[in-house]
């Protein structure tokens, strides 16, 4: 059983499309980061969100942690080819003896 | 500098081959960790350093060996690996062990086992 649900696994979409990708749990976490990562390299850290109901924007990025801290949604405006990578969430909380729990990751590609 | 270090970026070893994989951090973090991480997965923690100690080993087989020379520093010896263990592994490091800091990920040692 994935303690973090990550949806949707694949995405497909044209450039200039919006999308969201959501990550839930039943569980409730301290803190939640989003990474994107690109064929061969390591997972970059997005954002970090501690505050249940905080939304952080990065650009054409908007992150949201939801109010019982147990839910988060990463939404993408007028994606371009270069947002093309694997998008995964990741929370963190003592339910998890503060391992970092990763979701399955959401494969993104924006076509042009 | 949120930099992460790792070496080799490539390594191919034979079944019977004694290798290591480096890892450096200059930002002052008192927590490594290293993950593996198969294509189109999600990373599995493998071990975690907290203050140059070891502080979890999820249930890793002992071909894989962690070492944790001073802070800035974590390495992780294979010896007699199986083709299965082929994988990207992922070293990354944090300010603290738990409550909510943030992971640093380094590029990564892609390892083929032959």
């Amino acid at each position: 059983t994935q303690l973090l649900e990550q949806s949707p696994q694949f995405l497909s979409i044209q450039e200039g499309e919006n999308l969201t990708v959501y990550c839930n749990s039943s569980s409730v976490f301290s803190s939640l980061q989003w990474y994107r990562q690109e064929p061969g390299e390591g997972p970059v850290l997005l954002v970090t969100v501690v505050t249940g109901g905080e939304v952080k924007k990065l650009k054409r990025l908007t992150f949201q942690f939801g109010d019982a801290r147990k839910d988060s949604s990463l939404h993408i405006t007028a994606a371009q080819p270069g947002d093309t990578g694997l998008y995964l969430c990741a929370g963190e909380g003592r339910e998890y003896g503060n391992k970092l729990v990763f979701g399955a990751g959401t494969i993104l590609r924006v076509k042009s | 500098d949120t930099e992460v270090t790792q070496t080799p970026k490539h390594l191919v070893m034979g079944m019977t081959n004694k290798k290591s994989l480096k890892c450096e951090q200059h930002m002052g973090h008192r927590a490594m960790y290293w993950y593996k991480q198969k294509a189109k997965k999600p990373p599995e923690l493998m071990f975690v350093y907290s203050y140059e100690k070891l502080s979890i080993n999820e249930s890793v087989p002992s071909r894989f060996s962690p070492e944790c020379p001073n802070s800035s520093l974590l390495n992780l010896h294979l010896h007699a690996l199986q083709p299965e263990d082929s994988a990207l592994y992922l070293c990354a490091s944090s300010q603290s062990w738990g409550m909510g800091t943030e992971a640093f990920f380094g590029q990564g040692t892609r390892l083929t086992v032959v």
